[in-house]
């Protein structure tokens, strides 16, 4: 099985600060990799699929990047709503893994 | 607007069975690949299992091989998860979810797309 290793586990950041979350493949996966955001007491959510293409409706301030092994999430600047907790998602193949998650507080 | 509603959860005893439900409104789930992914308390998500349109083609993780089988009724707008065999481990929150597919330069990008609000199973005795 593939593993998804995400850091860091938590963070606190200021609004408006640039955040970065990496996720890391335990080997290659092209670009089959997808980003979720699921807020508190709420579903996953689809933030970014191919590793860097952005979801219709999600703000332009998440962008993703990387293939092969390694790979980003970043926010260009923090907003109260980016509380929540990030996902990155292997679906290279079987079984589908996700990392385990990255929660992003306001400082 | 599409919908997906579970039901189904509830407390069983560890060796128990449940049987989750997912029915689809608003949008032809028959069209879609269908999958359960669930969340233990305070935890990661976790992908269970994935299903065909047709029924015919199914995968899911090794933790449940053998104990739960994910099946559908299109007929009835319907999916399933048969849980058998139940572990305290398997305590979660079971999402269902849409699937779908995105063929870009040729290769099949998969996302999880319409979610349920999910229903709580725990097993304990």
């Amino acid at each position: 099985d593939i593993q998804m290793t995400q850091s860091p586990s938590s963070l606190s950041a200021s609004i408006g600060d640039r955040v970065t979350i990496t996720c890391r493949a335990s080997q290659g996966i092209f670009d089959y990799l997808a980003w979720y955001q699921q807020k508190p007491g709420g579903v996953p959510n689809l933030l970014i699929y191919a590793a860097s293409t952005l979801q219709s409706g999600v703000p332009s301030r998440f962008s993703g990047s990387g293939s092969g092994t390694d790979f980003t999430l970043t926010i260009s600047s923090l907003q109260p709503e980016d509380v929540a907790t990030y996902y990155c998602q292997n679906y290279d193949s079987d079984p589908w893994t996700f990392g385990q998650g990255t929660k992003v507080e306001i400082k | 607007e599409g919908q997906l509603v579970e039901s189904g959860g509830g407390l069983v005893q560890p060796g128990g069975s449940l049987r989750l439900s997912c029915v689809a409104s608003g949008f032809t789930s028959s069209n879609y690949w269908m999958s359960w992914v669930r969340q233990a308390p305070g935890k990661g998500l976790e992908w269970v299992a994935n299903i065909r349109q047709d029924g015919n083609e199914k995968y899911d993780v090794d933790s449940v091989k053998g104990r739960f089988t994910i099946s559908r009724d299109n007929a009835k707008n319907s999916l399933y998860l048969q849980m058998n065999s139940l572990r305290a481990e398997d305590t979660a929150v079971y999402y269902c979810a849409s699937l779908k597919k995105r063929v870009m330069f040729g290769r099949d990008h998969w996302n999880f797309d319409l979610w349920g609000r999910g229903t709580l199973v725990t097993v304990s005795s």
